[in-house]
């Protein structure tokens, strides 16, 4: 089965700093990629989703970029703002046969002032 | 309903009683997914169900678990005998088929056991 490694565990970045999670997966037929984020005894949120036919994709401060060949992808948080301290979680799924996602062990990022 | 609606919010148990945790999907979403969060931990797959076929109840971690979802709608997580080691948060999720488009998570039901 599909198995997903998160790196790193922990990140502190000063405010208006970039913050970069990245995440390898080993099914290499995974051709869905979401990224959620969960504050602090809130649930899990989708903020930005990969599909296999794009190598990157934005939204307003966050991206995501894949690469198919190395098998791995990663959030890119610009300009980091107190509100983007929260624990974020990659996963990966076959859309074709698998039944469910495969999360990452999560990153718990700190923004500090 | 616009989210996945969780119940109850908060349950505390004594050790040794049943418990039930109830699910209400998005409405329209054919696949249902419960994950247990340790305090401070990742996300633990517990039971999938898709449409009418046999769920994948290969998270389980033993056989004190069992969950159902009637009616291809809301589902319930039951554990009998509860442990302190199944204090957690119990999120549930939803999704279109096999979670192509991603889950939508309720808020969870945190579970104490004394």
């Amino acid at each position: 089965g599909e198995n997903v490694e998160q790196h790193p565990s922990t990140l502190s970045v000063q405010e208006g700093d970039s913050a970069v999670i990245k995440c390898t997966y080993s099914d290499s037929a995974s051709n869905y990629f979401p990224w959620y984020k969960q504050e602090l005894g809130k649930r899990p949120q989708l903020i930005i989703d990969i599909r296999s036919n794009v190598g990157e994709k934005k939204d307003q401060r966050i991206a995501v970029t894949l690469n198919k060949t190395a098998k791995h992808f990663s959030l890119h948080i610009t300009e980091t703002q107190p509100e983007d301290s929260a624990v974020y979680f990659c996963a990966a799924l076959n859309t074709g046969t698998a039944s469910k996602l495969t999360f990452g062990t999560g990153t718990r990022l700190q923004v500090t002032l | 309903g616009a989210g996945v609606s969780q119940s109850p919010s908060n349950k505390v148990t004594e050790k040794g009683k049943d418990v039930e945790l109830r699910c209400d999907p998005i409405s329209g979403h054919t696949a249902l997914y419960w994950y247990r969060q340790s305090l401070g931990q990742g996300l633990e797959f517990l039971i999938y169900f898709q449409g009418n076929s046999a769920p994948d109840k290969s998270g389980l971690p033993s056989d004190r678990f069992s969950a159902e979802r009637t009616g291809g709608s809301v589902s319930t997580l039951t554990i009998q005998r509860t442990q302190q080691e199944d204090s957690a948060v119990y999120l549930c999720a939803s999704s279109f088929s096999r979670g192509v488009d991603g889950y939508t998570f309720g808020s969870g039901t945190r579970l104490t056991v004394v």
